[in-house]
């Protein structure tokens, strides 16, 4: 199926742990998205690369850091993980920056 | 600084009935007002769209309206359905690299 795809779907893990999320789309969109949904549903840009560019880094702490392997992938590494780092976190890519977005089906990442 | 604000946060009507979810924004630069349909364990889809060039735009049950003097934007659903139970965001697509800001988004719920 052409998608935007993210593992996992579920990540528990404890206080200060790393842990990544991993995102791939078949769709190729050279622009690609994270994004942080919390618990009161507000959804929010962190990272986006285009063409494995970084072109959007929102206020975001320097323990999140995005890597593009390739422009079919984004993925998320954290750092010493935060109870407020809780939340869900979505990938998504469009043909361009300046396109419609499309999101994968989001991981659900909760901090102990 | 909430750019996009999005009223209200939840919503109940029967089936059939019109809901209605409104929109404002602060930022006169942003260019693109699409909104995002997101069912419990998805991801946000793309509904519908709208420039401000434009007064109106429907696509199917589904319409926009658009009032860029007030700076305002607005969502019905004519005879909505059981199915047409989701969150609802508005967003609004504005700057030199085309970032997304959404609004905090309204639960409806379409009683049967």
């Amino acid at each position: 199926d052409t998608a935007v795809s993210q593992t996992p779907k579920y990540l528990v893990t404890q206080m200060g742990n790393d842990k990544s999320i991993k995102c791939e789309q078949n769709l190729g969109h050279d622009t690609m998205y994270w994004y942080k949904q919390d618990s009161k549903k507000f959804l929010k840009i962190m990272f986006s690369y285009n063409n494995k560019e970084l072109i959007i880094n929102e206020t975001v702490p320097n323990r999140f850091s995005p890597k593009s392997p390739d422009k079919a992938h984004l993925n998320l590494h954290i750092n010493s993980l935060e109870l407020g780092d809780s939340a869900v976190y979505f990938c998504a890519s469009s043909p361009g920056s300046y396109n419609e977005q499309f999101f994968g089906p989001g991981t659900r990442l909760t901090v102990l | 600084q909430q750019q996009v604000k999005q009223s209200p946060q939840s919503l109940i009507v029967q089936k059939g009935g019109i809901p209605i979810i409104n929109c404002a924004y602060e930022n006169t630069a942003f260019d693109y007002f699409p909104w995002y349909q997101q069912f419990p364990g998805k991801g946000p889809a793309l509904l519908i769209a709208i420039r401000p060039d434009v007064s109106e735009k429907k696509e199917g049950r589904f319409t926009i309206s658009f009032n860029k003097s007030a700076k305002q934007f607005s969502l019905h659903i004519m005879d909505s359905q059981p199915g047409d139970s989701a969150t609802y965001f508005c967003a609004a697509r504005g700057g030199s690299n085309y970032k997304l800001t959404f609004g905090k988004g309204t639960l409806l719920t379409v009683n049967p």
